[in-house]
């Protein structure tokens, strides 16, 4: 099943911050975030590995609560460059490498 | 620089045409690739993993003998949309890379946008 991701859309004005949440109804191994551009091939941000690793670059960084089955994604001090659709892709136990993406987050930043 | 590259990026072709796609690791190699169908303002819906060597593993409801994969070798794995219909239209995007257990992240093709006529 595929995991649901909230809010389904969002506008923020450049500068304010986002936070994107990932809710899988099975065990994870782990967590994977994209963004995608209008017509392009999703592009890789980050993967979380282990319960409760937050990673991060620049000013987007990412949780994984393992318990809770849920990942969250944070963009503070969002830029223009940040819109775009996010997706959050789910490894699960017993299931090597297989992606499953989740339903994806709208974000349009805008001056 | 890109690190899966996918051919072609567009086609536009009649009903009942068979279409096929290409997917290519360029820096590694890849004894499992995925493709994706990804409908307008939709997800990335997995369709099917191709194993090198071997047959492909389908997603459920997903056409096995309308969607043919063949990955030969280690750097290349090809889709075939057979028989191909107004319905088929859609971006398919190829991934690669990840080993088991993905502690890896699975890099993507730009993607084919197909449009049956």
């Amino acid at each position: 099943q595929q995991p649901v991701q909230s809010p389904q859309a969002v506008i923020l004005r450049e500068g304010e911050d986002a936070v994107i949440n990932c809710s899988s109804s099975k065990a994870l191994y782990s967590v994977h975030w994209y963004r995608q551009k209008h017509g392009e091939a999703p592009v890789f941000l980050m993967i979380l590995l282990k319960g409760g690793e937050q990673k991060g670059h620049d000013k987007i960084s990412a949780s994984f609560n393992e318990k809770k089955q849920q990942s969250s994604l944070y963009l503070t001090a969002s830029q223009l460059s940040y819109s775009g659709t996010y997706f959050c892709g789910t490894v699960h136990s017993g299931t090597a490498s297989k992606l499953t993406f989740g339903t994806g987050t709208r974000l349009q930043v805008t001056l | 620089g890109a690190v899966v590259s996918q051919h072609p990026s567009w086609v536009i072709c009649k009903s009942g045409t068979s279409v096929k796609i290409e997917c290519r690791s360029l820096d590694f190699q890849a004894t499992t690739m995925f493709w994706y169908r990804q409908f307008p303002k939709q997800s990335l819906m997995l369709m099917a993993t191709s194993n090198e060597g071997s047959k492909a593993t389908y997603e459920q409801g997903v056409e096995k003998d309308k969607f043919l994969i063949n990955h030969a070798s280690l750097t290349l794995s090809t889709l075939t949309v057979t028989s191909a219909h107004p319905e088929d239209s859609s971006f398919y995007i190829c991934s690669a890379g990840g080993s088991s257990y993905s502690n890896q992240p699975q890099h993507f093709g730009d993607g084919t946008r197909l449009s049956i006529l």
